[in-house]
């Protein structure tokens, strides 16, 4: 059974204090692996997608990159609007679902 | 830019009623996604449709149906509305079934209270 699991499940950082989200998964044959951010009441905004491991995308103050287990979303000199719950999906070959995993939580404060 | 859209931000029903949640995005993609958001479960898969007509039971499909009879239009249906149905239901759309597009966006979120 495909397998997501996020950790921490909450993280608090001071504004320009860079970390890192891990993002751990099980799946039979990779198609994707897939990153959002959620605000508080709204739907997940798609992020990035990363197909294979070695690859790493950025867009502002986020970087993804991947591995053959594990997915990591760095946060370099976060802001206070950086502040939302951030989820890791997997999607197999073969199958149209994404499997989530449970989000990090994370707060910036000024 | 994708957009999704849910029909009603926020939904109060009672116990027995028939409910219906409708989705629409304005890309012409393929597949459309109805999920429930719960906390601490995350999100789960109620049902997909990867084409007109055609659905696919998601992982927890019971107590749900689905209506796809316009490429852009998917409605979710409690046929018979309970309590443990209430949550946050999300929409989501992709655009196509292989190849490297199939990331999915996902609409605003209906939150439905069931009483």
């Amino acid at each position: 059974e495909d397998q997501v699991t996020q950790s921490p499940e909450a993280l608090r950082l001071q504004e320009g204090e860079s970390s890192s989200l891990n993002c751990s998964y099980t799946v039979s044959g990779l198609r994707g692996l897939f990153w959002y951010r959620q605000d508080p009441g709204k739907g997940p905004e798609f992020l990035f997608t990363l197909y294979s491991a070695g690859e790493e995308k950025e867009k502002e103050r986020l970087k993804a990159t991947l591995t053959k287990k594990e997915s990591f979303l760095h946060i370099t000199a976060p802001k206070p609007e950086d502040s939302a719950t951030y989820l890791c999906a997997v999607s197999r070959q073969g199958a149209q679902k994404l499997v989530f995993g449970q989000g990090t939580r994370l707060t910036i404060n000024p | 830019d994708v957009k999704v859209t849910q029909s009603s931000r926020y939904l109060v029903k009672r116990t027995g009623e028939k409910v219906f949640l409708e989705c629409v995005q304005d890309m012409d993609h393929e597949n459309m996604f109805w999920y429930r958001q719960d906390p601490g479960l995350g999100l789960r898969l109620i049902y997909f449709s990867y084409d007109v007509k055609m659905k696919e039971k998601g992982d927890i499909p019971e107590g749900y149906s689905v209506s796809r009879e316009k490429k852009e239009r998917f409605s979710l249906i409690l046929e018979s509305a309970s309590t443990n149905q209430t949550s946050m239901y999300l929409c989501a759309s992709s655009l196509y079934t292989s190849g490297s597009k199939y990331e999915q966006y996902f609409g605003p979120g209906t939150r439905l209270t069931v009483t």
